[in-house]
């Protein structure tokens, strides 16, 4: 089976931006979820959705955005960016039901300058 | 709140050694503790995950330990190799109805060849 794919892999965008990123679960699984990874925080929980349903939130503030399509496809959006945005979002996909494990893609990395 | 401590944050050892990673969370709801382990360049890719019905699970020279009334868990490695060099995640999480996963801040472990 192919892996979490996530595009773009690398981009630059101007602080007041907004940017869109993309991710394909593995196939058959339902669930996505995404989190943002910077050397200060850590690996932060952004949003998971199910079934095109965001089902957990996370504490990030409203211009970070998702969502699912029929196929499971995930995109997350954040709108006018900030220099603290700049950091590695990775998306990862599990079955959803039962609830099992996560697999990771290997991330976008974004930097707002 | 949700929290995972891990320690060490920094863990050198020479080719052949063991190594033992350990994290303690704080929600007594927690009943799912996978590792990761993330190469440079690489999303973090799942090495092992336990459930809170299980005290310890070993898959070859990994394995995992959990102690529910002290709210712990380790990761130990044996027979370490250099290519076991990486960044290792401990996490946490309810397995209710979401996938959010609380990590750990991670653990830069290096094997001396």
């Amino acid at each position: 089976k192919a892996g979490v794919t996530q595009t773009p892999r690398y981009l630059i965008k101007t602080r007041g931006q907004q940017v869109t990123l993309s991710c394909s679960p593995i196939s058959g699984h339902r669930s996505v979820s995404w989190y943002q990874q910077t050397p200060g925080q850590g690996l932060q929980f952004l949003f998971e959705y199910f079934s095109e349903t965001q089902r957990n939130k996370g504490n990030f503030p409203g211009r970070f955005s998702g969502r699912q399509f029929s196929n499971s496809r995930s995109e997350m959006n954040v709108s006018t960016l900030e220099l603290g945005d700049s950091a590695l979002y990775l998306c990862a996909s599990s079955p959803g039901t039962p609830v099992g494990e996560q697999y990771f893609g290997p991330g976008t990395r974004l930097t707002v300058t | 709140g949700e929290n995972v401590e891990q320690h060490p944050s920094t863990l050198s050892v020479q080719e052949g050694d063991s190594a033992v990673i350990k994290c303690t969370y704080s929600d007594s709801a927690s009943n799912y503790f996978p590792w990761y382990k993330q190469e440079l360049g690489k999303g973090p890719q799942l090495i092992i995950d336990i459930r809170s019905n299980v005290g310890e699970k070993k898959d070859q020279r990994i394995a995992v330990t959990l102690n529910k009334t002290a709210k712990h868990f380790s990761l130990h490695i044996t027979e370490t190799q250099p290519e076991d060099s990486a960044v290792y995640f401990c996490a946490a999480s309810r397995r209710d109805s979401s996938y959010k996963l609380i990590f750990g801040s991670g653990t830069r472990l290096l094997v001396r060849p």
